[in-house]
């Protein structure tokens, strides 16, 4: 099955600074690659996710990249703010085949600091 | 409001019982999925349904089962054969399988 590696663990960063976050995948065939978002207590909201198909998508703030070769990905946040404080999940997955499953990896908690 | 319900948000229960947590969606909804959070850990999946009547055990399923007798509801049940069920349950919901899940505010569950 599929295996999502994410990297760091745990990201502080300076307000108005970026923070990257890098995630891994194992199968070749996935093709697509959701970021969510987790506030305390809450459940995740997806963020912005991008298909195998593109290798860069952009959301005000946000971005994500896609290397097909290296199977990595890697969230992007620029000029960071305290709300951007939060857990990040990546995630990968098969989609077009029945038996559709997101495989997660174990999460970046990233806080910013004021 | 449309959305995606689960309830309670916390949940005490005894060794050796079984528990049910609820979860409701007015999406309209065809797939509904839950997953269980450890800390440190992403989330992994322990039962997903496609369309009424029908559901597939996930990578977790050992301990738990589950119903999909209705679209709009999807309960998972913690058995007396979960052997560490403490642990924070979320349930989602997208349009069908593969499109962009939903996910409810989740339930805390602990053994006590």
């Amino acid at each position: 099955g599929e295996n999502v590696e994410q990297h760091p663990s745990t990201l502080s960063v300076q307000e108005g600074d970026s923070a990257v976050i890098k995630c891994t995948y194992s199968d070749s065939a996935s093709n697509y690659f959701p970021w969510y978002k987790q506030e305390l207590g809450k459940g995740p909201q997806l963020i912005i996710d991008i298909r195998s198909n593109v290798g860069e998508k952009k959301d005000q703030r946000i971005a994500v990249t896609l290397n097909k070769t290296a199977k990595h990905f890697s969230l992007h946040i620029t000029e960071t703010q305290p709300e951007d404080s939060a857990v990040y999940f990546c995630a990968a997955s098969i989609r077009g085949i029945y038996d559709y499953k997101l495989s997660f990896g174990a999460g970046t908690t990233v806080t910013v600091r004021a | 409001d449309g959305g995606i319900t689960q309830s309670p948000k916390y949940l005490f229960r005894k060794e050796g019982q079984n528990v049910t947590l609820s979860c409701e969606q007015n999406l309209n909804h065809d797939a509904m999925y839950w997953y269980r959070q450890d800390p440190g850990q992403g989330l992994r999946l322990i039962y997903y349904s496609q369309i009424v009547n029908d559901f597939q055990k996930g990578d977790i399923a050992e301990g738990y089962s589950v119903s999909r007798e209705k679209k709009e509801s999807f309960p998972l049940t913690v058995t007396s054969a979960q052997k560490n069920p403490t642990a924070f349950y979320l349930c989602a919901s997208s349009l069908g399988l593969g499109a962009e899940a939903f996910f409810g505010q989740g339930t805390r569950l602990t053994v006590v």
